[in-house]
């Protein structure tokens, strides 16, 4: 199992442009939600999904959209990126108390 | 709004002392999540507390928690560089059993000197 796998690694936006960040997983996770790190801080939840064609908001939800059509894919869209998104973006997936977070992806917004 | 808060923010500590980590939290949770973190890298768990009382340990590491104080707690015995990282808490308020709904602490920085 690959398990949670995210691209980019790294990504360099303007202010303004939009760009998707990608998440899959291959354990047949019901549960994914995607995570924001800035410097020196825990995470913090963006959006959740507890399954294919339901999602919901968590703590820190403006700026970002998500849709869920499939069970192993999550995208994270940035609609108009801004500074303030500058972060490493962590997706998750888990079953009950079982948690397991992607690599993470590096963003920085010029 | 769920609060998480850790002490302390950061720790420098010689090799073969003992010290412990503190993640207070505001509201009413049985789930409770310990995760390390190393520079660039992504987050490593360690352990799951889900009751009251639980105690979990691991190597040199322990891990409890006291839900009716709301605390949990990260025991460090001997302490040995390869633990230099940064330690994370976080509360699960769950989604149904489905899922996890983590609200993290802000972490600590543990430095291990030889």
């Amino acid at each position: 199992n690959a398990g949670v796998t995210q691209t980019p690694k790294f990504q360099v936006l303007k202010t303004g442009q939009s760009m998707t960040l990608q998440c899959a997983q291959d354990m047949n996770h019901e549960y994914m939600s995607w995570y924001r790190q800035d410097p020196g801080m825990g995470l913090r939840l963006i959006h959740y999904s507890v399954g294919a064609g339901i999602t919901d908001q968590g703590e820190v939800p403006n700026g970002y959209n998500v849709s869920r059509s499939t069970t192993e894919d999550f995208p994270l869209r940035l609609l108009s990126a801004a500074p303030s998104q500058t972060s490493v973006y962590f997706c998750a997936s888990s079953r009950g108390t079982e948690q397991y977070f992607g690599p993470g992806t590096r963003l920085t917004v010029l | 709004e769920l609060k998480v808060e850790q002490n302390p923010l950061f720790l420098s500590m010689q090799e073969g002392k003992n010290y412990t980590i503190y993640c207070n939290y505001s509201t009413t949770s049985d789930r409770l999540y310990w995760y390390r973190q190393d520079p660039g890298k992504s987050l490593e768990s360690l352990f799951v507390l889900l009751s009251n009382g639980a105690v979990k340990q691991e190597g040199r590491l322990m891990a409890s928690l006291d839900t009716k104080a709301r605390l949990s707690t990260l025991h460090i015995t001997a302490a040995v560089h390869d633990l230099s990282a940064t330690y994370f808490c976080a509360v699960d308020l769950g989604v149904n059993n489905a899922g996890n709904m983590l609200t993290f602490g802000g972490g600590t920085r543990l430095m291990v000197k030889p």
